[in-house]
């Protein structure tokens, strides 16, 4: 089962483009990389998901080498409202289609007015 | 509207006093999860359930039950309590497929004394 390994923190401007990378190294062949968002006292909130190359919608970017290896979640011009922590997630299919998942511990970014 | 509702959302107990906490989602999704949340810990999986009648250990599974007899309920049991098991809780659903992206609850914050 892929583990994830990410930073735990991280501090940026508002305006700046705030790039969060995850390590995999364990990562399968069917495994897809999912990232999330979490606000305090709330449940997680996806916010894109990708199995190679890049991925792009409406919130975020997300850059995935072609070792998928590691992984990139990229947010545009960041605001106040983005001080949250993210989560970059590996799913594992398992035989049956068992969904068997591990997030990481999540990168704390807090954006500074 | 869409939603994973968990209940209840805080609760205080002693060790020892069984304890259920319930998850029910209206979306018609195979898949459901538990996670617990632990400061540095990140989510870990607790169990999961593919459909009715089918569930599955996660990466922290002792000290808890679950059950699924119908699609949208999946309860969180815990028979004995120990305050060791004092953490956020929260349940999770998606459809078919572990690409799908997961539908959080809100949480249940458990205190163990």
């Amino acid at each position: 089962l892929a583990k994830t390994t990410q930073p735990i923190s991280m501090d940026s401007y508002e305006g700046q483009e705030v790039n969060i990378t995850c390590s995999h190294n364990n990562i399968a062949t069917n495994d897809y990389i999912m990232w999330y968002q979490q606000f305090p006292s709330q449940g997680p909130r996806f916010i894109i998901q990708g199995y190679k190359t890049k991925v792009t919608n409406e919130v975020a970017s997300l850059f995935i080498p072609a070792d998928r290896k590691s992984s990139t979640l990229s947010l545009p011009r960041v605001s106040l409202s983005d001080t949250a922590v993210y989560y970059c997630l590996v799913g594992d299919v398992g035989s049956g289609g068992y969904q068997k998942v591990t997030f990481g511990t999540g990168t704390k970014l807090q954006v500074i007015p | 509207e869409a939603q994973v509702t968990q209940n209840p959302r805080y609760l205080i107990t002693v060790t020892g006093k069984k304890l259920t906490v319930t998850c029910s989602q209206n979306m018609n999704h195979e898949y459901m999860s538990w996670y617990r949340q632990d400061p540095g810990l990140g989510l870990r999986q607790i169990y999961y359930s593919m459909n009715v009648e089918v569930t599955d250990k996660g990466d922290v599974p002792e000290g808890y039950k679950v059950s699924r007899k119908e699609k949208r309920n999946f309860p969180l049991i815990l028979e004995s309590p120990s305050p060791n098991q004092t953490s956020l809780y929260f349940c999770a659903s998606n459809p078919t497929g572990s690409n799908q992206p997961q539908h959080f609850g809100d949480g249940t914050r458990l205190s163990i004394l």
